[in-house]
């Protein structure tokens, strides 16, 4: 019930093009769902985040769309470029509990 | 703001030999800090979670006599990897959220431990 399921695994995008990345959860005590960016040998960087109160939530070419009834979240990049090659890891958390639960992780590779 | 390093970035030592992580809030008082490991091309998993002053909380699997977690003050936590093995070879990467903020987590920049 804690888990975090992410896909792609693995995602390819033409530069301009838009990357979408899936990801589902069963808890329905978490209420805090962030993305994080992580650079190889670096450590994650937080993205966006959402809660559950709003259904989408955008800052510049990333939205995360959040369906609350199918315990879904998602993460558009728009404008997809080279320097957005990384893995993206989706995470999520139950208010006051702190801990994140992670996703298992998507390698974008923005080609151009 | 709100700046978490990690000391030493990367760090190869021997068998049977202890190591220590440091890590760091920079700019900010730490009511938790979080201690993560990540193998190649895997996810983050969770270790511990401490708090200032007292006994960090392990995950399940995880040995608390082998990963020793000291969070000695609101900036500072360590992990020391004791009677180090290659299988201990491996990112471990901290987090830290802000005292007066509830969950946003910032994370160091991780620690390269390679044990021969």
């Amino acid at each position: 019930q804690q888990q975090v399921k992410q896909s792609p695994q693995s995602l390819i995008v033409q530069k301009g093009g838009i990357s979408i990345i899936n990801c589902a959860y069963e808890n329905t005590a978490f209420d805090y769902f962030p993305w994080y960016q992580q650079f190889p040998g670096k450590g994650p960087a937080l993205l966006i985040a959402i809660r559950p109160d709003v259904s989408e939530k955008k800052e510049g070419r990333f939205t995360i769309s959040f369906n609350k009834s199918a315990k879904q979240f998602s993460l558009h990049i728009m404008d997809s470029q080279p320097g957005d090659s990384a893995t993206y890891f989706c995470a999520a958390s139950n208010f006051g509990n702190e801990k994140l639960t992670f996703g298992t992780g998507t390698r974008l590779t923005i080609i151009p | 703001g709100a700046v978490v390093s990690q000391h030493p970035s990367w760090v190869i030592c021997k068998s049977g030999t202890s190591v220590k992580i440091e890590c760091r809030s920079l700019d900010f008082q730490a009511t938790t800090m979080f201690w993560y490991r990540q193998f190649p091309k895997q996810s983050l998993m969770l270790m511990a979670t401490s708090n200032e002053g007292s006994k960090a909380t392990y995950e399940q699997g995880v040995e608390k006599d082998k990963f020793l977690i000291n969070h000695a003050s609101l900036t500072l936590s360590t992990l020391t990897v004791t009677s180090a093995h290659p299988e201990d070879s491996s990112f471990y990467i901290c987090s830290a959220t802000r005292v007066w903020r509830g969950d946003e987590q910032f994370f160091g920049p991780g620690t390269r431990l390679t044990v021969l």
